[in-house]
């Protein structure tokens, strides 16, 4: 079945320092792509996405591209702040319903 | 500003309990979902429904059952609230069409004691 897989945290980095967090997917036919981030005591906010191969979603300086030849939608920043400390999840949209990764934390120092 | 909301924050329920959580939208969509999210499993979803009266359920449907008598309204009910259920419990809810996100509620954080 389908599946979302994105790399273990905490990710830990110093204020302006360059962000990948990496996500690689499983599915059939041509799925959606997402990245979600939740800040401490909140829900989830849909941060970008990418309906087809080789789109780029961007968001807030975050940006993702839809890898189909490696199956993959790494996010990207090239340089984060304090306040992008949060969790971040990848999704993609099957037939039916959404799939989560796990969650990636991100936490920056000042 | 289009919103999910869940109609508390915080709860506190004892054992044995029935336990009612109330997720509205206001969008119009057609979609509406329950995860839990508990740390290190990230988020499972409980129950879905993709129409007014339908529901299908979702990996750990198991505890929970669901009602949905109106478009914009979506309950989660916890016949008999155990400390297993004791977790986050979100609301999404998506329009069907290919490419949309969900819109996510700000979350209710249950405690069963």
């Amino acid at each position: 079945g389908d599946s979302v897989t994105q790399m273990e945290g905490p990710v830990t980095l110093s204020e302006e320092a360059f962000l990948t967090i990496n996500c690689t997917y499983t599915a059939t036919g041509y799925p959606s792509l997402f990245w979600y981030v939740q800040y401490p005591g909140e829900g989830l906010q849909l941060l970008l996405k990418a309906t087809k191969a080789d789109d780029k979603g961007s968001n807030k300086g975050f940006e993702a591209t839809y890898r189909k030849e490696t199956t993959s939608f790494h996010l990207e920043k090239g340089s984060v702040q304090v306040s992008d400390s949060a969790v971040y999840f990848c999704a993609l949209r099957g037939t039916y319903k959404y799939i989560f990764g796990t969650g990636t934390r991100l936490k920056v120092l000042a | 500003d289009v919103k999910v909301t869940q109609s508390s924050r915080y709860l506190v329920k004892r054992t044995g309990e029935k336990v009612f959580l109330e997720c509205v939208q206001d969008m119009d969509h057609e979609n509406m979902f329950w995860y839990r999210q508990d740390p290190g499993l990230g988020l499972r979803l409980i129950y879905f429904s993709y129409d007014v009266k339908m529901k299908e359920k979702g990996d750990i449907p198991e505890g929970y059952s669901v009602s949905r008598e109106k478009k914009e309204r979506f309950s989660l009910i916890l016949e008999s609230a155990s400390t297993n259920q004791t977790s986050m419990y979100l609301c999404a809810s998506s329009s069907p069409r290919r490419g949309h996100g969900y819109t996510f509620g700000s979350g209710t954080r249950l405690t069963v004691v």
